[in-house]
């Protein structure tokens, strides 16, 4: 099983909006609305911020998004804040029972 | 509230194995699935497999078919992570996180993930 597709890096603005992509295949993203967004900062574990594609988990806040297009799925943070500086991992589903990662993306906040 | 607890960092020799282990607590441990993922230095989250503790059925990444042993102790609400034949492209920090169980997906991965164990495989 491949890694997904993510951009290596994204950057923005304090208060400006950005999206990061995760591109996978019919098997995985495309195939089952099971993708989950991880925020992690440096030297901490992974923190859930999405889930089955557009779901948040309690305490996340709602700026952060979620949503699929085919095979791409999509997390949007909107508002930035400098607490979201940080990697950012998507992760599917896939056909054969298991999950996979992305490759991460590196949110600076300028 | 669930907590994960990890064992300590780990210094092992090429070719030998390792077992990790993660003790869960304030949750009922055979209501969730565990999985292991792991991330090597400056590099991104792997996913190495999972097991189900209720019923002691696991599933492993392709990637790891043949060298990763996941288990579970019920009566400890423990997992463990075994990796053998290791090498240096192992060392790595090795996290558990729990999953809810669904019947599809089962290894989804919620919070809170273990603190992480670091394993280094140098000669």
């Amino acid at each position: 099983q491949s890694a997904l597709t993510q951009p290596a890096s994204v950057s923005g603005s304090p208060g400006q909006s950005i999206t990061i992509s995760c591109t996978g295949t019919s098997s995985d993203v495309g195939g089952y609305n099971y993708v989950s967004w991880f925020q992690q900062h440096p030297g901490k574990a992974p923190r859930l911020m999405i889930y089955d594609v557009s779901y948040r988990p309690s305490g996340v806040s709602n700026r952060f998004s979620g949503s699929k297009s085919g095979n791409t799925a999509s997390l949007t943070i909107s508002g930035l804040q400098a607490e979201d500086e940080a990697d950012y991992y998507c992760s599917s589903y896939t056909s054969t029972y298991t999950r996979v990662f992305g490759g991460g993306t590196k949110l600076t906040v300028l | 509230q669930l907590q994960l607890v990890q064992s300590g960092a780990e210094v092992k020799k090429p070719g030998s194995s390792v077992k990790v282990s993660c003790e869960v607590s304030g949750g009922t441990f055979t209501t969730y699935a565990i999985s292991w993922v792991r991330q090597a230095p400056g590099q991104g989250l792997e996913w190495m497999g999972g097991i189900i503790p209720i019923s002691g059925t696991t599933k492993y990444a392709q990637n790891f078919q043949g060298r990763v042993t996941i288990t579970a102790d019920v009566s400890t609400s423990t997992a463990y992570m075994e990796l053998s034949s290791l090498r240096s492209d192992d060392t790595a920090v090795y996290y558990c996180a729990p999953s809810v169980v669904r019947g599809v997906d089962n290894y989804n991965c919620i919070d809170p993930w273990g603190q992480g164990t670091l394993v280094t495989v140098s000669s």
